[in-house]
């Protein structure tokens, strides 16, 4: 059935590296992604989001990046900071749908 | 803080009880939109509404759940003769829809955590 989930369910990486952060989905009828950073008692909190014609696309330390052929997105954060330390959770909207669908989630802890 | 408002946030109940949470969105957003949130798990579509109008509920997960924006405001959410397994975090999004083709960016509220006893 038609899925979006995470690679890898925790990333630590050390102070100041990039992280990178996997997604795969299954329905190649999305029309865009969605990268969302939850922390602990919070709600999900949008990060960026690009749509399927698009293969790139940054904003401040962050980059999404679409592999349609693949199947594959990813969110590449510059000089992670303990503050980046949160659940990211990608996900897939079509037009004609009215729900976002959520993958599972990746925890990302940032070691000082 | 996105400016979505969810009260209570945190709600015990025992089994068998209704229980009602109450959403405030952004107030130009023209979309809310009800998640629900299970420990280590992605937020899982339940209803959405365009104004005053739910356009979507066949997501829902059983008769027990409703919802209403009774005036195209704020919303509510239902559960009837609560269970465990409805013990959750109950997020609710709001969203300014302009366009069928736009990537309407959903602002999520701090959610309402659900422990059903």
């Amino acid at each position: 059935g038609e899925s979006v989930g995470l690679h890898l369910p925790t990333l630590s990486v050390q102070e100041g590296d990039n992280s990178i952060i996997n997604c795969a989905y299954s329905n190649s009828a999305s029309d865009y992604f969605i990268w969302y950073k939850q922390e602990s008692g919070k709600g999900p909190q949008f990060i960026i989001d690009i749509r399927s014609n698009m293969d790139k696309r940054q904003g401040q330390r962050v980059t999404v990046l679409l592999n349609k052929t693949v199947k594959h997105l990813s969110l590449q954060i510059a000089a992670t900071q303990p503050g980046d330390s949160a659940v990211y959770f990608c996900a897939e909207k079509r037009y004609v749908d009215n729900d976002m669908r959520f993958g599972a989630g990746t925890r990302l802890t940032v070691k000082p | 803080d996105t400016g979505v408002s969810q009260d209570p946030r945190h709600k015990i109940t025992k089994r068998g009880q209704n229980v009602t949470f109450r959403c405030d969105p952004i107030s130009e957003h023209n979309r809310l939109y009800w998640y629900r949130q299970t420990l280590g798990q992605g937020p899982e579509f339940l209803t959405y509404f365009q104004n005053e109008a739910q356009l979507e509920k066949s997501r829902l997960l059983s008769d027990r759940f409703s919802a209403e924006r009774p005036k195209g405001s704020f919303s509510t959410l239902e559960i009837q003769r609560t269970e465990q397994g409805d013990s959750a975090m109950y997020l609710c999004a709001s969203t300014f829809e302009w366009a069928r083709t736009s990537t309407d960016t959903q602002y999520f509220g701090p959610g309402t955590r659900l422990t059903v006893l």
